[in-house]
């Protein structure tokens, strides 16, 4: 299993263009999150996903959005970046109760710089 | 609003020494994860504490957890350079929520000869 892949890496964004961060997970979790990472700072909550078709808003929703159309993928979509939006990005996945219940699985993250 | 405090932030310690990272959370929740970052690098997942008393030991790592003070404990004995990295400690909100997690803002190690 690849567990929970994240495109692209790294990404230059300039100032009012979009773009969208892909994540796929293969261990078949209903569970699916957003989540973004500044410096010295922990990882907060951009939006999740409780499975397909279903997304809610996390605590920093403001300008992202996401859809879920199947179980495997949950892309992150930017629109219109600003220079706030410079942070590293994480999807992270887990399965739906059992003792792991909420255990969550991260990707290797996406970088991005806006200027 | 669940909030989330790990203290100490940054932590330089010799090896072979012992030391104790806390975390502190707001609300009743019903269980804690300890996660590790290294520069650059993911997340990995260290332990998961389901119950209170609830104690768990992975090498030269021990952690701990007493709901009732809402308290978690990271016990780090004889540090060896190998784990210098990010802690992470993170609290599961409710089904609400989707069980997403909260997380301090994480304890800096730095494991020096």
């Amino acid at each position: 299993n690849a567990g929970v892949t994240q495109t692209p890496k790294f990404r230059i964004l300039k100032i009012g263009q979009s773009m969208t961060l892909q994540c796929t997970q293969d261990m078949n979790h209903n569970y699916m999150y957003w989540y973004r990472q500044d410096p010295g700072m922990g990882l907060k909550l951009i939006y999740y996903s409780v499975g397909a078709g279903i997304t809610d808003k996390g605590e920093v929703p403001n300008g992202y959005n996401v859809s879920r159309s199947t179980t495997e993928d949950f892309p992150l979509r930017l629109e219109l970046a600003a220079p706030s939006q410079t942070s590293v990005y994480f999807c992270a996945s887990s399965a739906q109760g059992g003792v792991l219940r909420g255990t969550q699985y991260f990707g290797p993250g996406t970088r991005l710089l806006v200027l | 609003e669940l909030k989330v405090e790990q203290n100490p932030l940054f932590l330089s310690m010799q090896e072979g020494k012992n030391y104790t990272i806390y975390c502190n959370y707001s609300t009743t929740s019903d269980r804690l994860y300890w996660y590790r970052q290294d520069p650059g690098k993911s997340l990995e997942s260290l332990f998961v504490l389901l119950s209170n008393g609830a104690v768990k030991q992975e090498g030269r790592l021990m952690a701990s957890l007493d709901t009732k003070a809402r308290l978690s404990t990271l016990h780090i004995t004889a540090a060896v350079h190998d784990l210098s990295a990010t802690y992470f400690c993170a609290v599961s909100s409710n089904s609400n929520s989707g069980y997403a997690l909260n997380f301090g803002k994480g304890t800096s190690l730095l494991v020096t000869p």
